[in-house]
């Protein structure tokens, strides 16, 4: 099984700034990576998928990077619906999510 | 418009089973695969299974103690967790396979087990 992990657990943003999250792999899943939010009480919302991939009727403030085992979400600007969990999932082979990040409000 | 949606809330003694089902609407349900993750309290979401065609694979967790069904003419999938346990107590999602993301999601199922 691929074993995902992301870091850090916790984010401290305030409103407007930059918010960095992390994503490895435990072995290559090439660009076979996805990210998605959810907030609480509501099923996961798919942001990026092909590591980079935004699909229709995401913003662009969020964007993906990486390929291999090492991958990175980014919301440029954080707006007040942006804070919620966000969790990475490799499909190179069938399933696997990261631990999730929180990002709340600082 | 795709929507998947989930049956009820449910609650079963450790030791019983409990049957999931995800209706599809909006697309041609014979064209894509159905896929079943569970979140537990505190819990990464985890996979479990995957339905498409006359085809399933499950998580080597899972193996001996779920299966998944569908019914083509109902456009429904189906997920059946036997001899469950405290640990099982979850919400359990559908989501349509992509060829690899999930785009589409159940609103979930909530399974308490409680004695």
């Amino acid at each position: 099984e691929i074993v995902m992990t992301q870091s850090p657990a916790t984010l401290s943003v305030s409103p407007g700034e930059r918010a960095t999250l992390s994503c490895r792999a435990s072995q290559s899943v090439s660009s076979n990576l996805a990210w998605y939010q959810q907030k609480p009480g509501q099923a996961p919302r798919l942001l990026i998928y092909g590591a980079s991939t935004r699909p229709t009727g995401i913003p662009a403030r969020f964007s993906g990077s990486g390929s291999g085992t090492d991958f990175t979400l980014t919301i440029s600007s954080l707006q007040s619906e942006d804070f919620a969990v966000y969790y990475c999932q490799q499909y190179n082979n069938w399933l696997t999510f990261g631990g999730g990040t929180k990002v709340e409000i600082k | 418009q795709v929507h998947l949606v989930q049956s009820g809330a449910e609650v079963k003694k450790p030791g019983a089973s409990v049957k999931v089902s995800c209706k599809a609407f909006g697309y041609t349900f014979t064209r894509y695969g159905i896929h079943w993750v569970r979140q537990a309290p505190g819990h990464r979401l985890e996979w479990m299974g995957w339905i498409n065609a006359g085809n399933t694979k499950y998580s080597e967790k899972f193996q001996g103690r779920v299966t998944i069904t569908r019914d083509t003419s109902a456009s429904t999938a189906y997920m059946e967790l036997s001899s469950l346990t405290f640990e099982d107590t979850a919400v359990y999602y559908c989501a349509r396979d992509d060829g690899g993301p999930n785009t589409f999601w159940g609103q979930g199922t909530l399974v308490t087990v409680s004695s």
